[in-house]
């Protein structure tokens, strides 16, 4: 069965400064999809950033950065020049091509702090 | 446009009353998700509905959930009798096809068994 496994419950960074949020995964299959989605307070989830395992380059959306080391099963996510606004709960995700659930890690909760 | 949506916010609830949760997809998603987010279990998922065939109801935890989908749009998520251990956060998202698609989120039911 596939898990994703995301080992830190907690991380704090300081305003305009780097984080990165680590995620493993465990599967068989060749041909998936990963994700980043973030949970603020609101409640809603909101993706950050997707992740097709074919593609060898790695996924960026503006200040997100994803590190995708497919031998590892290794995700990790990487915030640049960090703002309040990044402050949430940030899940990591796994899905395969045949696929109809999203199987998720824990979950890491962000602080950002001035 | 508009994103999911999901009704009531919030829903406090005696044990063994039945409760209904409402999602509407975003337009011409055809693919819909139940997921429930506890602070035990984290994120599960519950069903998936794509177009007119027979949804996937693997995730359902006991007969007394179920859920239908109405004209491939708008879903109901029942739990009849319910209990304390139904407390919890029930998300929806849809995709545009399968599950390897970008799935979106709505903002959530947060659901309270007393």
């Amino acid at each position: 069965a596939q898990t994703v496994t995301q080992s830190q419950p907690e991380m704090s960074v300081q305003e305009a400064e780097t984080v990165t949020l680590s995620c493993t995964y465990d599967t068989s299959e060749s041909d998936y999809y990963l994700f980043w989605y973030k949970q603020p307070p609101s409640r809603q989830m909101i993706l950050v950033i997707r992740q097709e395992a074919y593609k060898q380059q790695n996924a960026t959306e503006n200040r997100f950065s994803v590190n995708f080391q497919k031998a590892a099963k290794s995700f990790s996510l990487k915030i640049s020049d960090s703002q309040l606004g990044d402050a949430a709960m940030y899940f990591c995700a796994y899905i395969n091509q045949a696929g109809t659930a999203l199987i998720f890690g824990k979950g890491t909760t962000l602080s950002v702090s001035s | 446009g508009a994103g999911v949506s999901q009704s009531p916010s919030n829903k406090v609830t005696e044990k063994g009353k039945d409760v209904e949760l409402r999602c509407d997809p975003i337009s011409g998603h055809t693919a819909l998700y139940w997921y429930r987010q506890s602070l035990g279990q984290g994120l599960e998922f519950l069903i998936y509905f794509q177009g007119n065939s027979a949804p996937d109801k693997s995730g359902l935890p006991s007969d007394r959930f179920s859920a239908e989908r109405t004209g491939g749009s708008v879903s109901t998520l029942t739990i009849q009798r319910t209990q304390q251990e139904d407390s919890a956060v029930y998300l929806c998202a849809s995709s545009l096809f399968r599950g390897s698609d970008t799935q979106y989120f709505g903002p959530g039911t947060r659901l309270t068994v007393l």
